[in-house]
C-alpha cells in the first residue's frame, strides 16, 4: 500500500514553455501533498504544501506565480512550472500523506513519488 | 528554524562491514523518519520513530531515536552492495512540515 505515482517521469522542454507534473496517490486518500525540488547530490527542498480544496502554502523564496499547484482531489495534485527557464531544470518529487499530524496521532508519514526529471533547454 | 545535520556526509565501505550514520538537531521532534533514495528515484520510507529511546529493527538495519527526541542513528550490520544509496532523515515537530537533513551518501563495494 501507500503508492504514489508521478507523471511524466522525464520531460524536456524549450525555454518559455509551461510544464505540468501530476502526482497521484494510488491506494489512499491524501489529505496533504508536498512538492519538493532536489538538485544533484543534494537533499530535498520543500517548495510547497497543498491540502485538498485549498490554496497551497509556499515556502519562503518559492514563486507562487511560477510554480502553480492545484490539489483538485484527494488523490491528485499538479505542479505547473510556468514559463520554464534552464535554471528550473531539476528533479521534482511529490509526496502524499494520508492525514495530518493531528489526525494521525502524531505520526503523519509521507510517501514519495518516483520523481520527475525536468530539463529546460 | 529547525535544522537537521547528518554525518558522515559520505561513506564508502566494503561489503560485510558495519556502519552507523547519525542525524542530529538542537530541536525536539515529535517524529523522525529515515529514507533511502537511489539515483533518479524518489525516497523510500524505511522507518518512523516517535518515542524517545525507541529502537526499531528492519532486518540488518537498526534505528534508534534519542531519549530527548533530538537525534537518531541508523546502524547497518554486514552491509551489502544493495544498501548503497542516499540515506535521509526527516523530522517533524507537532504538526509542522518535515525538515530533511542533507543526507549520507553510502557506497558499499563488493
Amino acid at each position: 500500500g501507500a503508492v504514489v505515482s508521478q507523471h511524466p517521469s522525464r520531460v524536456i522542454c524549450k525555454s518559455g514553455t509551461s510544464v505540468k507534473i501530476e502526482c497521484r496517490s494510488l491506494d489512499f486518500q491524501a489529505t496533504t501533498m508536498f512538492w519538493y525540488r532536489q538538485f544533484p547530490k543534494q537533499s530535498l527542498m520543500l517548495m510547497a504544501t497543498s491540502n485538498e480544496g485549498s490554496k497551497a502554502t509556499y515556502e519562503q523564496g518559492v514563486e507562487k506565480d511560477k510554480f502553480l499547484i492545484n490539489h483538485a482531489s484527494l488523490t491528485l495534485s499538479t505542479l505547473t512550472v510556468t514559463s520554464a527557464h534552464p535554471e528550473d531544470s531539476s528533479f521534482y518529487i511529490c509526496s502524499a500523506s494520508p492525514g495530518t499530524f493531528w489526525t494521525s496521532g502524531g505520526n503523519n508519514e509521507q510517501f514519495f513519488g518516483p520523481g520527475t526529471r525536468l530539463t529546460v533547454l | 528554524t529547525q535544522l537537521l545535520e547528518q554525518s558522515p556526509q559520505f561513506l564508502s565501505i566494503q561489503e560485510g562491514e558495519n556502519l552507523t550514520v547519525y542525524c542530529n538537531s538542537s530541536s525536539v521532534f515529535s517524529s523522525l523518519q529515515w529514507y533511502r533514495q537511489e539515483p533518479g528515484e524518489g525516497p523510500v520510507l524505511l522507518v518512523t520513530v516517535v518515542t524517545g529511546g525507541e529502537v526499531k529493527k528492519l532486518k540488518r538495519l537498526t534505528f534508534q531515536f534519542g531519549d530527548a527526541r533530538k537525534d537518531s542513528s541508523l546502524h547497518i550490520t554486514a552491509a551489502q552492495p544493495g544498501d548503497t544509496g542516499l540515506y535521509l532523515c526527516a523530522g517533524a515537530n507537532y504538526g509542522q512540515n518535515f525538515v530533511f537533513g542533507p543526507g549520507t551518501r553510502l557506497s558499499v563495494l563488493p
